[in-house]
């Protein structure tokens, strides 16, 4: 059974702060990826990375970083935490290949910057 | 980069009717057309995927056609009930990227 863990379910941050959201996966995956999502915004894809030490921007990466220093573990990090970053956060793995395959969410984490 | 577009935002219809939910893509270089379905306050799963050379496929209740001419891909449900109820996404794949749509509310009315 796949596993796709993050951190902690819920988190409350003081702007400006630094916050380090994590993710595991226990299925030796090669892609991980970290959304936010957002009420009629659907999932939003911040970034993602298909192997260790390797990312790429995804649609909304201003105000994040990311960081894969071991192939299961992909950690979102919010620089100077502000209002606008209180949301929902998903992250989530595939297999990479010629077949692209399903991708397994986290639990979430919902962030509020106060 | 890779602009999906869902619609409707929101679908309600009565129990036993059939629900359609339409996406559009923007590159043509996408090969794999996910759905997924998230219940309220639990993780979205995939229901249903098609691949590029495929042009449709059924599960039970559930079918996807894709359009690769005209970048467009539709979930089926039929007859609906009530545990169908849910956010929907559909999702393409481009190069390891992962791309969803806005998502769309079903609301199956007992």
């Amino acid at each position: 059974d796949v596993k796709v863990t993050q951190s902690s379910r819920y988190l409350v941050k003081r702007t400006g702060e630094k916050v380090f959201l994590e993710c595991v996966q226990d299925m030796d995956h090669e892609n991980m990826f970290w959304y936010r999502q957002d009420p009629g915004l659907g999932l939003r894809l911040i970034y993602f990375s298909y192997d260790v030490k390797m990312k790429e921007k995804g649609d909304i990466p201003e105000g994040y970083s990311v960081s894969r220093e071991k192939k299961e573990r992909f950690s979102l990090i919010l620089e100077s935490a502000s209002t606008n970053q209180t949301s929902m956060y998903l992250c989530a793995s595939s297999l990479w290949g010629e077949e692209n395959t399903e991708a397994f969410f986290g639990q979430g984490t919902r962030l509020t910057v106060v | 980069g890779e602009n999906v577009e869902q619609h409707p935002s929101t679908l309600s219809v009565q129990e036993g009717d059939s629900a359609v939910i339409k996406c559009t893509y923007s590159d043509s270089a996408s090969n794999y057309f996910p759905w997924y379905k998230q219940e309220l306050g639990k993780r979205p799963q995939l229901i249903i995927d098609i691949r590029s050379n495929v042009g449709e496929k059924k599960d039970q209740r559930i079918a996807v056609t894709l359009n690769k001419t005209a970048k467009h891909f539709s979930l089926h449900i039929t007859e609906t009930q009530p545990e169908d109820s849910a956010v929907y996404f559909c999702a393409c794949t481009s190069y390891g990227k992962l791309t969803f749509g806005q998502g769309t509310i079903l609301t199956v009315h007992p």
